[in-house]
């Protein structure tokens, strides 16, 4: 089963507009990851934040972390047509799972 | 590219066959870890081996085995096929363990017909 789920489901936006997904998870954390996979691809990396940390910015990429709402989120600034993707957070609990959210499938409108 | 490679990209079978599927983790991985992903239960851990030894287990049906080799490439073998296996099986290898980001290979996708 999964431990996150993700808001929204789905998400059209105008290029240049910023984007943002929401995630929930069940059990205490280690650290929480998002990942992006596009279209039956592998999934890639895009951020990580530890549980003691509550934001984290990479690039136009930004994560802020609330553990005692067990939420994350991820902000893409400024969004571009090959952003167009599926994005998925990943909550790393003390038994060394990786457990996967259900994601948001980003569309940049151009 | 993530180097991370996984062989082969596209798998047609029937229903009662038995696969393998293989992954070369990054050069200087030690965990590999596999994963299904389905329309109807989306991305599912299946298991992790670090250095050669199981590190953690996930949904994996006991029709399923994984083993890692001393070359620290890694095999996933499927058995008694069944239509509901049909997916994509990922491979993924970081340098640790928790708290590394994971490297995710390009999947094999499984038509069991």
């Amino acid at each position: 089963s999964q431990q996150g789920e993700e808001d929204p489901q789905a998400l059209s936006i105008q290029e240049g507009e910023n984007a943002t997904m929401n995630c929930s998870y069940k059990t205490s954390i280690n650290n929480l990851q998002w990942y992006r996979q596009n279209s039956g691809r592998g999934l890639v990396h895009l951020i990580l934040i530890r549980s003691n940390e509550r934001e984290k910015h990479s690039g136009r990429l930004r994560v802020t972390l609330d553990t005692s709402k067990k939420s994350s989120s991820l902000l893409i600034t400024a969004s571009r047509a090959a952003d167009t993707a599926s994005y998925f957070c990943a909550a790393r609990g003390g038994n060394e799972k990786l457990t996967f959210g259900t994601g948001t499938r980003l569309t940049i409108i151009p | 590219d993530s180097g991370v490679t996984q062989t082969p990209k596209h798998l047609i079978t029937a229903t009662g066959q038995r696969v393998t599927l293989r992954c070369s983790p990054r050069s200087g991985d030690l965990s590999v870890y596999w994963y299904q992903q389905s329309l109807d239960q989306g991305l599912q851990f299946l298991i992790q081996y670090y250095n050669g030894e199981e590190r953690a287990k996930g949904n994996i049906l006991e029709r399923f085995s994984a083993q890692q080799f001393p070359d620290l490439h890694s095999e996933l073998n499927l058995s008694s096929l069944e239509l509901g296996d049909s997916a994509l099986y990922f491979c993924a290898s970081s340098s640790g363990l928790a708290k590394y980001e994971q490297y995710f290979g390009p999947g094999t996708r499984l038509t069991v017909t």
